[in-house]
């Protein structure tokens, strides 16, 4: 079984439609991360959770929203989306914040319409 | 805020030759980890070498080594005996004091038989 999961690997919405990506971690690491990726931008973290609380949020906007019930299992829900938003949601989890590397799975390609 | 810097325009390589790739960074920390990861086409982030900015000694892993100069604030990663499988994308990135990993751009490579 692969470190870090993300369900589903693509997904395609429009702006009305409310989704939810879910990410999965069996290392037993207790800090979860949400990160994106644009073309030709470097990765921007979105929103850290250390021992299920959200210690970061990079200044998201609000139609992203967080939900992390476990250390194993993140949630990003996804409401009223912009096209600009289209992007790979990219997951990762480390032993605790702060501790390196992190250890990410495959993403989510995601596509506003 | 830290900054990374990857220059390079994709680059093709011989299978079997050589390659390094370009990293350079900005920061006022004293203690920090530099990273580098490899994304394939598939999208997960995999991690392949570690530098602590006090270790002496370049990090070495298999195929893969970074040099490090820390005076010229650069972390170069070496890959020797290209292989097929490593095209890529290859991320370099950074961890200060903040403990927030700040990631380069991406040099994208691609391996020729």
């Amino acid at each position: 079984e692969t470190g870090v999961t993300q369900t589903p690997r693509h997904l395609v919405m429009g702006m009305t439609n409310k989704k939810s990506l879910k990410c999965e971690q069996h290392l037993g690491h207790n800090a979860m991360y949400w990160y994106k990726q644009s073309a030709k931008k470097p990765l921007e973290l979105m929103f850290v959770y250390n021992f299920k609380e959200q210690t970061e949020n990079n200044s998201v906007p609000s139609r992203f929203s967080p939900e992390c019930p476990n250390s194993s299992h993140l949630f990003l829900h996804l409401h009223t989306l912009q096209p600009e938003d289209s992007a790979l949601y990219l997951c990762a989890s480390s032993p605790r914040q702060g501790d390196s590397p992190l250890h990410f799975g495959n993403g989510t390609r995601l596509t506003v319409t | 805020a830290q900054k990374i810097t990857q220059t390079q325009p994709g680059m093709f390589v011989q299978e079997k030759e050589a390659v390094t790739l370009d990293c350079t960074y900005d920061t006022s920390d004293q203690s920090y980890g530099l990273f580098w990861y490899k994304q394939p086409s598939s999208g997960e982030m995999i991690f392949l070498i570690y530098q602590g900015s006090y270790d002496e000694q370049n990090a070495t892993e298999g195929r893969y080594s970074l040099n490090f100069q820390k005076a010229r604030k650069s972390a170069n990663l070496v890959i020797s005996a290209s292989q097929l499988g490593d095209s890529a994308m290859y991320f370099c990135a950074m961890n200060p004091e903040s403990n927030r990993l700040a990631f380069g751009k991406g040099n994208q490579v691609v391996v020729i038989p």
